[in-house]
């Protein structure tokens, strides 16, 4: 079964630290692994996305990552800000048909206190 | 959103009464989808539109219709709203398919009471 799950469900750092979220897939035939970032209220805005053959991709402070052989990614932010506070989204797509699919993750809730 | 735009924002209806959204875009893509987000889960497919006139389910397309007569714009219809379908609506576009980049909505908050 194809599913995309994140980690942690929620997180709550300190402005100026570091983090990681974590998401693993089981999709299969995989075409391409995006992650986006949703501020309440409002619809999801992409920050990355990448391809089997791309191991790594930035966007500022944001740097995902992606392992196809163990079907895992990473997003990487780098000292964090308030704006950051938000609901980070993975979603995998396959190739599955000519439209493909995406499967999205339930996502992982950053917040950033003062 | 740029080139996006859902209406309305809010809306609170009663169980059993029609519901249309609405999604209109300027980017002239051909692809336009329907999701719906609630609590615990990721966000889910209605229905999409390959075209004008185009249309396909999504995997929760049960009591839902769509429309397509113009390319910029996509019709969502509740015939009859009941409260499991309270949620947010995201309206989604894409030049080239699922595959390919995404551009979502501001999303429609719908509560039937």
């Amino acid at each position: 079964k194809n599913q995309v799950e994140q980690s942690p469900q929620s997180l709550i750092i300190l402005e100026g630290k570091n983090c990681t979220l974590q998401c693993n897939y089981t999709v299969s035939p995989f075409s391409n692994l995006r992650w986006y970032k949703q501020d309440t209220g409002r619809g999801p805005v992409s920050l990355t996305i990448m391809t089997f053959s791309e191991n790594t991709k930035s966007n500022g402070r944001y740097t995902a990552t992606l392992d196809a052989d163990t079907k895992q990614s990473s997003l990487h932010i780098t000292a964090s800000q308030l704006s950051d506070s938000a609901s980070y989204i993975c979603v995998v797509s396959d190739r599955g048909s000519t439209l493909g699919r995406l499967y999205f993750g339930r996502g992982t809730q950053l917040t950033v206190w003062p | 959103d740029a080139g996006i735009t859902q209406s309305p924002r809010h809306k609170v209806t009663e169980t059993g009464t029609p519901v249309t959204l609405r999604c209109h875009q300027t980017e002239n893509h051909r692809y336009m989808y329907w999701y719906r987000q609630d609590p615990g889960h990721g966000l889910r497919l209605i229905h999409y539109s390959y075209g004008v006139k185009d249309t396909d389910k999504g995997e929760v397309s049960d009591g839902y219709s769509v429309s397509r007569s113009k390319t910029e714009d996509f019709l969502l219809t509740l015939e009859s709203a009941t409260s499991s379908q309270t949620s947010v609506y995201f309206c989604a576009i894409s030049e080239a398919g699922q595959s390919y980049g995404y551009t979502f909505g501001s999303g429609t908050r719908l509560t039937v009471v």
